[in-house]
């Protein structure tokens, strides 16, 4: 079965911190996504990695970095986190191949104070 | 841009019975694919069941069942002989052909009374 792990599944941080939420996928799958999930919302992608070291905005990139060193582990950075980035944050990687679907992690849910 | 809509944000049904959850799309593209997955309170996402434009057959996978009206951009998901372990949330979901992002609905929290 495919695993795709987050660090964390609940942490607090304070306004101003940088933080990290890091993933990790255990299939060798070439593309990684972050998305965060809020009520009323449904999930909207953040950024996307498709190989090491590429990356893609997706339709909310703002106040996020993100950094894919190695295949299987795809980190979001909030460069300075503030209290509307309060939200539960989702990992996925994608498997390709007629299959082609979307695994996902945990969930990390994250309130900045 | 393509966009997802769920208009039901919560949907409750009696256990053993069937419910169907709405989800319509809007892309001018011919060919995607469409998805719906399921988010029980634990939290891990799960993809339940998918369908390829181009294949007019509804797809199932056991309870589940989707009707798929292509002309109507309409892609409903049914529940037949509902579970307590199916209460969760649902989320409809499309891609491109080609393409790796998934664009979701809003979500419908779908609760089931014992």
């Amino acid at each position: 079965d495919v695993k795709v792990t987050q660090s964390s599944r609940y942490l607090v941080k304070r306004t101003g911190e940088k933080v990290f939420l890091e993933c990790v996928q255990d299939m060798d799958h070439e593309n990684m996504f972050w998305y965060r999930q809020d009520p009323g919302l449904g999930l909207r992608l953040i950024y996307f990695s498709y190989d090491v070291k590429m990356k893609e905005k997706g339709d909310i990139p703002e106040g996020y970095s993100v950094s894919r060193e190695k295949k299987e582990r795809f980190s979001l950075i909030l460069e300075s986190a503030s209290t509307n980035q309060t939200s539960m944050y989702l990992c996925a990687s994608l498997s390709g191949g007629e299959v082609d679907t979307q695994y996902f992690g945990p969930g990390t849910r994250l309130t900045v104070l | 841009a393509q966009t997802v809509t769920q208009s039901q944000p919560e949907m409750s049904v009696q256990e053993a019975e069937t419910v169907t959850l709405s989800c319509t799309y809007d892309t001018s593209e011919s060919d995607y694919y469409l998805f719906w997955y399921k988010q029980p309170p634990s939290r891990q996402m799960i993809l339940v069941i998918r369908q390829e434009a181009y294949k007019q057959q509804n797809a199932t996978e056991n309870r589940f069942s989707v009707n798929f009206q292509k002309a109507a951009k309409s892609f409903s998901l049914k529940i037949s002989d509902s579970q307590l372990g199916d209460a969760a949330m649902y989320f409809c979901a499309y891609r491109s052909v080609g393409a790796q992002k998934l664009v979701f609905g809003q979500g419908t929290r779908l609760t089931i009374n014992p």
